[in-house]
């Protein structure tokens, strides 16, 4: 069973659409972050997240993106104006215990045409 | 910023035979090192975990060392069997909480019957 759930599974957008990426914890944590791994490549961090802030984020996450968690629950991943090169598996992952582990969703793969 | 090297990016071994795999790491900061496996179409999952105060950690089949001087990281697995399959990553992070995690390039492992 997955430490968090991810919807939708698979997203298939235009270039220049906007996407919403979502997590849902399955208990109450504090800590989320964002990952992207591009087919056959090494997964990236994107940002983290804490007490609905952003903690870090990378070269990667400009402009475009954004996190939010709006109701309290699910936390988002925003693309405002999506690019062919954005295609790419997005991971969730929350802390684990002890606080330095991080266990991962099963991701959301986005399709941009 | 770190940088986690790992090799090999392929590796075939005889089923019942161990695997090694191995990394390095730039940041003499970075004190917690996990390990994920990874199947296809899935999310990384933690298998393993080393924290710079040990230099060993064994769990079953799966073993991990960690050299701080040389900044080396390995994962032993021994008596492979045809779900041992996967792609590894080994990655490294500061310990704190909301700390990114840097993964390595991956090791595709294929266990031979």
């Amino acid at each position: 069973e997955p430490e968090v759930t991810q919807t939708p599974s698979h997203q298939v957008t235009q270039m220049g659409q906007e996407v919403i990426l979502r997590c849902v914890p399955i208990s109450n944590h504090l800590y989320f972050y964002w990952y992207r791994q591009i087919l056959g490549q090494k997964v990236e961090f994107l940002v983290s997240f804490y007490n609905n802030e952003i903690s870090e984020k990378s070269e990667i996450f400009d402009d475009q993106f954004s996190v939010e968690r709006p109701d309290g629950s699910n936390f988002t991943l925003k693309i405002r104006s999506t690019k062919l090169e954005d295609s790419a598996m997005y991971f969730c992952a929350r802390e684990g215990q002890k606080g330095d582990e991080q266990y991962f969703g099963p991701g959301t793969r986005l399709t941009v045409t | 910023g770190e940088n986690v090297e790992q090799h090999p990016s392929t590796l075939s071994v005889q089923e019942g035979d161990s695997a090694v795999i191995k990394c390095t790491y730039s940041d003499s900061a970075s004190n917690y090192f996990p390990w994920y496996k990874q199947e296809l179409g899935k999310g990384p999952q933690l298998i393993i975990d080393i924290r710079s105060n040990v230099g060993e950690k064994k769990d079953q089949r799966i073993a991990v060392t960690l050299n701080k001087t040389a900044k080396h990281f390995s994962l032993h697995i021994t008596e492979t069997q045809p779900e041992d399959s996967a792609v590894y990553f080994c990655a490294a992070s500061m310990y704190s909480s909301a700390s990114k995690i840097i993964f390595g390039s991956g090791t595709r492992l294929s266990i031979r019957p």
